[in-house]
């Protein structure tokens, strides 16, 4: 049960977009199409952004956007915003009703 | 409204025993899959259990195997995790989450309860 693999730091400036990765193996995330993704402010408890990989809760801007390619899954932040600034974190199905998340992305904007 | 609210936290010695506490509200607690998710201080998000919301199925991550156990109260709309010998790898903010669907969509988190394990 590893931990899935994301890159300790992005960042962007407002308006652009950032694409944060999420490595996994054909175990998880190349298996199943259950990736989520979540926003955690500092001090906050983690919201959910995106589900099953694409889906996008009601309520969430339409300005974030996941996909998925092989055994690595993506979040794409379009017009970034100050707001935006935040820790990102994936999290894959493994079966059996268990679950890894990434080791979280943290997210500058310029 | 949904409302989850984490307790029982504190300060344990290492070998010791601690249950945490989720009290949900402002929904039907028994419908739905129920997670505890824990953070150590300056540190990612680890998934440590989750249960079915009639509590006949649960799992655990391999590091809390034979040591922790969730179960759930439906009539109490509470949920529990029994954290027995604990080690200082424990020490963690831990949340309790609901999950609507089954597929990973943690749409409603506690505040987290904070367990610290030193001697």
């Amino acid at each position: 049960q590893s931990a899935l693999t994301q890159p300790a730091s992005v960042s962007g400036s407002p308006g652009q977009s950032i694409t944060i990765s999420c490595a996994g193996t054909s175990s998880d995330v190349g298996n199943y199409n259950l990736v989520s993704w979540f926003q955690q402010h500092p001090g906050k408890s983690p919201t959910l952004i995106i589900s099953e990989v694409t889906r996008r809760p009601s309520g969430i801007s339409h300005r974030f956007s996941g996909s998925k390619s092989g055994n690595t899954a993506s979040l794409t932040i379009s017009g970034l915003q100050a707001e935006d600034e935040a820790d990102y974190y994936c999290c894959s199905y493994i079966g059996d009703h268990r679950w890894v998340f990434g080791g979280g992305t943290k997210l500058t904007v310029l | 409204e949904v409302l989850l609210v984490d307790s029982g936290g504190g300060l344990v010695q290492p070998g010791g025993s601690l249950r945490v506490s989720c009290a949900a509200s402002g929904f039907t607690f028994s419908r739905y899959w129920m997670f505890w998710v824990r953070q150590a201080p300056g540190k990612g998000l680890e998934w440590v259990a989750n249960i079915k919301g009639d509590g006949s199925e649960e799992s655990y991550v391999d590091s809390v195997k034979g040591r922790f156990i969730i179960s759930r109260d439906n009539a109490q709309n509470t949920l529990y995790l029994q954290m027995n010998s604990l080690t200082v790898e424990d020490t963690a903010l831990y949340y309790c989450a609901r999950e609507p669907r089954g597929v990973g969509d943690l749409d409603a988190w506690g505040q987290g309860t904070l367990v610290t394990v030193s001697s």
